[in-house]
Parts: C-alpha cells; sequence; structure tokens
C-alpha cells in the first residue's frame, strides 16, 4: 500500500520560477491537505479539501493555489516562488478528519 | 481561529525515565486531539489521539489526558527507549457536522532519549 504520494522529494528553485508540487493517496479518503514545515513553527496548514471538488484556505495560503484534481489528486502550486516558501512541504490525507495519513515530504529551496 | 501552544520545545530524558509534553488551546469547540510523532527525514505518524468525551487513554507506553475546562491536554511516555527519540506534535480539531477535520499543530517537541 502506498499510502500518500508526494513529487519531487526536493527541488531548487531560482526566485520567481514555479512548479507544482503533486501529491496522490490510494485510501480513497475523502480529504486532503497541504501543510508547509519551518523550524519551530510546526505543521501550518496552506489549504484544504474536505472532498472532492471543494478547497478552502488554510492558515497561510499567500503565494499558493491548489487544485484537487479528482478524489485523488491533489497539487499545489507556486506562482512565483519566493525565498520566505523555503520550507519542507507535507500533503496528508484522511477519511473523515480522523487519523491523517502524510506522505513524506517535499525539500523545497527558493535561492 | 484555533491556536495550539505546545512545551517544551526540547526535552532530554535518560532511558527508562518518562517524559511528558504539555499542549494547550484556545478554541472551546476543539473536540479531538492527535499526537504525532516524526522521525528525521519523515512524515508525521499518527501516535495516538483522544476525543473530548475522554479524560485519558493509553497505548502500551504511551498515554494521553485531556483537562477541558484548562483546555490542555499532554503526552506521557514511561519506560523511554532510544527510538522514542523524535519529534512530537500536539493537534487540535474541531470535528462535527459542517467541519472538515483541518487540524491545527503545536509547534513540535524534540525529545532525546540518551542510552
Amino acid at each position: 500500500n502506498a499510502g500518500v504520494t508526494q513529487t519531487p522529494k526536493f527541488q531548487v528553485l531560482k526566485t520567481g520560477q514555479s512548479m507544482t508540487l503533486q501529491c496522490a493517496q490510494d485510501m480513497n479518503h475523502n480529504s486532503m491537505y497541504w501543510y508547509r514545515q519551518d523550524p519551530g513553527m510546526g505543521l501550518r496548514l496552506i489549504y484544504y479539501s474536505a472532498s472532492e471538488g471543494t478547497t478552502d484556505k488554510g492558515e497561510v495560503p499567500n503565494g499558493y493555489n491548489v487544485s484537487r484534481l479528482n478524489k485523488r489528486e491533489f497539487s499545489l502550486r507556486l506562482e512565483s516562488a519566493a525565498p520566505s516558501q523555503t520550507s519542507v512541504y507535507f500533503c496528508a490525507s484522511s477519511r473523515t478528519g480522523f487519523g491523517y495519513t502524510f506522505g513524506s515530504g517535499t525539500r523545497l529551496t527558493v535561492v | 481561529g484555533e491556536n495550539v501552544e505546545q512545551h517544551p520545545s526540547t526535552l532530554s530524558v535518560q532511558e527508562g525515565d518518562s517524559a511528558v509534553i504539555k499542549c494547550t488551546y484556545s478554541d472551546s469547540a476543539s473536540n479531538y486531539f492527535p499526537w504525532y510523532k516524526q522521525e528525521l527525514g519523515k512524515g508525521p505518524q499518527l501516535i495516538i489521539d483522544i476525543r473530548s468525551n475522554v479524560g485519558e487513554k493509553k497505548d502500551q507506553r504511551i498515554a494521553v489526558t485531556l483537562n477541558k475546562t484548562a483546555k490542555h491536554f499532554s503526552l506521557h511516555i514511561t519506560e523511554t527507549q532510544p527510538e522514542d527519540s523524535a519529534v512530537y506534535f500536539c493537534a487540535a480539531s474541531d470535528l462535527g457536522s459542517g467541519n472538515t477535520g483541518k487540524l491545527i499543530f503545536g509547534q513540535g517537541t524534540t525529545l532525546q532519549v540518551k542510552p
């Protein structure tokens, strides 16, 4: 069982470049989430999708966009990357809000 | 919105001792409190959770307690082992009709268990 798969695992971007982080889950979960993790700040919610066809802003949405492509896939897009977006990004999914399953993360550096 | 504070940020214990991590939350509507363990280079993994209608829950060497009146909850690890060394996160959520289950996390505690 793959669980939650994130690609890529590592990425270096130049300021102003764009990229899309991919996330897919194979557990038939309804809800999916994007978090960023920074030292001393825990995990902060960027965007989430409670069900297919819906997306909502989390705590730190500025500079990001998301797409819930179908029930399995939830992507995060950085349109114009900034050094402040250097972070580790985690995707997670859950069936009902209990017991999130996290992916292994994408480590992004913006130079 | 919900705000979760977690203490301490780092904790070092001798193998076999107990470790306690504490969290407070601000939203009285929160009713679900999970704890996650994150090993180096990996995503967080759920280790135990508690709902607001329960005051304590145990699973082998780990336990969680909840005080709804004071809005705080704690993780207790007994007989610590070197493999318990990791970063631990608490979180809170308001799960119910019309709510989407988004978790708000604490800042994390780095636990080091010395052999």
